[in-house]
């Protein structure tokens, strides 16, 4: 099974900050990855796939980047509708793992 | 516009079954495999189940193997997982998702129903 790495697991951060999120593969997936946001009580909502292709409708401010093994997740200037939990996802093969979460908190 | 609407989820005591089903509305239901996944209290996402397009592959977490079945309905445009021998631990929303890859292939979730609860409990 592929392991999904995310972190780190909590940032506290202001409006307007860079935000920066990685997730790592135990083995190469290429680009197979997406990111998705999360708010409570709320389904997740798909915001990048493949890793670096941004969902039509998901604000500029949003980026993906990194194939192989390596991505991240950039937030360039958070905004107050950005707090939230994201998770990175592996598409590459069976089962489908996800990363254990980034919890972004209101500093 | 693609709806997802689960329904079957509740409370069942340890041991016991219960089918969760997902009427899907705004595409072509037999032309993209689904997936379901779930959320335990206060955890991630763990993915549960897929199937393809056709119906006639699936795959399964190997935490419900043998215990969990997915299978959908072209002809009804809804997605079903049968879940027996359940345990306190597959209490969680479960979300029923379509997949973007397509018919005959799985790889990410671009849209989400509003998530059934299932709680597993004496």
């Amino acid at each position: 099974d592929i392991q999904m790495t995310q972190s780190p697991s909590s940032v506290s951060a202001s409006v307007g900050d860079r935000v920066t999120i990685t997730c790592r593969a135990s083995q190469g997936i290429s680009s197979w990855l997406a990111w998705y946001q999360q708010k409570p009580g709320k389904a997740p909502k798909l915001l990048i796939y493949p890793a670096s292709s941004l969902q039509s409708g998901v604000p500029s401010r949003f980026s993906g980047s990194g194939s192989g093994t390596d991505f991240t997740l950039t937030i360039s200037s958070l905004q107050p509708e950005d707090f939230a939990t994201y998770y990175c996802q592996q598409g590459h093969s069976f089962p489908l793992t996800f990363g254990g979460g980034t919890k972004v908190e209101i500093k | 516009e693609v709806q997802l609407v689960e329904s079957g989820g509740g409370l069942v005591q340890p041991g016991g079954s219960l089918r969760l089903s997902c009427a899907a509305s705004g595409f072509t239901f037999s032309r993209y495999a689904m997936n379901w996944v779930r959320q335990a209290p206060g955890k991630g996402l763990e993915w549960v189940s897929s199937i393809r397009g056709g119906g006639g592959s699936t795959y399964y977490a190997d935490s419900v193997k043998g215990r969990f079945t997915i299978s959908r309905d072209n002809s009804k445009n809804t997605l079903y997982l049968q879940m027996n021998s359940l345990r306190a631990e597959d209490t969680a929303v479960y979300y029923c998702a379509k997949d973007d890859c397509g018919a005959d292939c799985n790889s990410h979730c671009d849209y989400w129903g509003q998530g059934s609860l299932v709680t597993v409990s004496p």
